[in-house]
């Protein structure tokens, strides 16, 4: 079974601190990607990542960056944390061979900034 | 652009009966298709998939799917609903070509009565 683990299930931050969300996946997955959940809005695409040190911006970038040193791991960063990043934070990874295309979701983080 | 849409926030359903949570989407090019379930404080679990052939696709715990692409749909099915079935299902959408990530409706909130 593919296994995404996040470092956090809840995390609570200051405003103005510098947050490290850390995803790690055990498939070999070339795909990985970030997306904060809101309800009423769904899940949100943040950043992904294609392949080590390639990344993309997605729906709603700003006020984070991402760093893949390695391929089973994907690092968001708020750079400097505000109450509007506060939310459900998930990672998720995807293959590229055969015909899987579906992702494979992390518990997530929730992550409070007050 | 690609989109999803999930006019229902929440369906009630007597447990034992049918249940239809509504999915329509919006892609240029074929579309791949998905629903996820997602339990209280869970990450995403992946239920099934449309990527090409059949039109009905079955999934996982009896959950099948309708890919009707003259009505630009692919509603979730349960021929007889478990209280075990609430819970907080997404409807997603990629194509096989351009961007990699998928795009999630807003989700739709199941609650099954005993």
């Amino acid at each position: 079974d593919v296994k995404v683990t996040q470092s956090s299930r809840y995390l609570v931050k200051r405003t103005g601190e510098k947050v490290f969300l850390e995803c790690v996946q055990d498939m070999d997955h070339e795909n990985m990607f970030w997306y904060r959940q809101d309800p009423g809005l769904g899940l949100r695409l943040i950043y992904f990542s294609y392949d080590v040190k390639m990344k993309e911006k997605g729906d709603i970038p700003e006020g984070y960056s991402v760093s893949r040193e390695k391929k089973e791991r994907f690092s968001l960063i708020l750079e400097s944390a505000s109450t509007n990043q506060t939310s459900m934070y998930l990672c998720a990874s995807r293959g590229t061979s055969g015909y899987s295309y579906e992702q494979y979701f992390g518990p997530g983080t929730r992550l409070t900034v007050t | 652009a690609q989109s999803v849409a999930q006019p229902e926030d929440q369906v009630n359903v007597a447990e034992g009966n049918p249940l239809t949570v509504k999915c329509t989407y919006s892609v240029s090019g074929n579309p791949y298709l998905f629903w996820y379930v997602q339990y209280p404080n869970r990450g995403l679990q992946f239920l099934l998939k449309y990527i090409t052939g059949d039109n009905l696709v079955k999934g996982s715990y009896g959950f099948e799917a309708e890919f009707n692409k003259s009505q630009t749909s692919f509603h979730l099915k349960k021929p007889s609903a478990l209280v075990s079935d609430s819970a907080l299902y997404f409807c997603a959408v990629r194509t096989g070509t351009g961007r990699r990530a998928l795009t999630f409706g807003s989700g739709t909130r199941l609650q099954v009565q005993p």
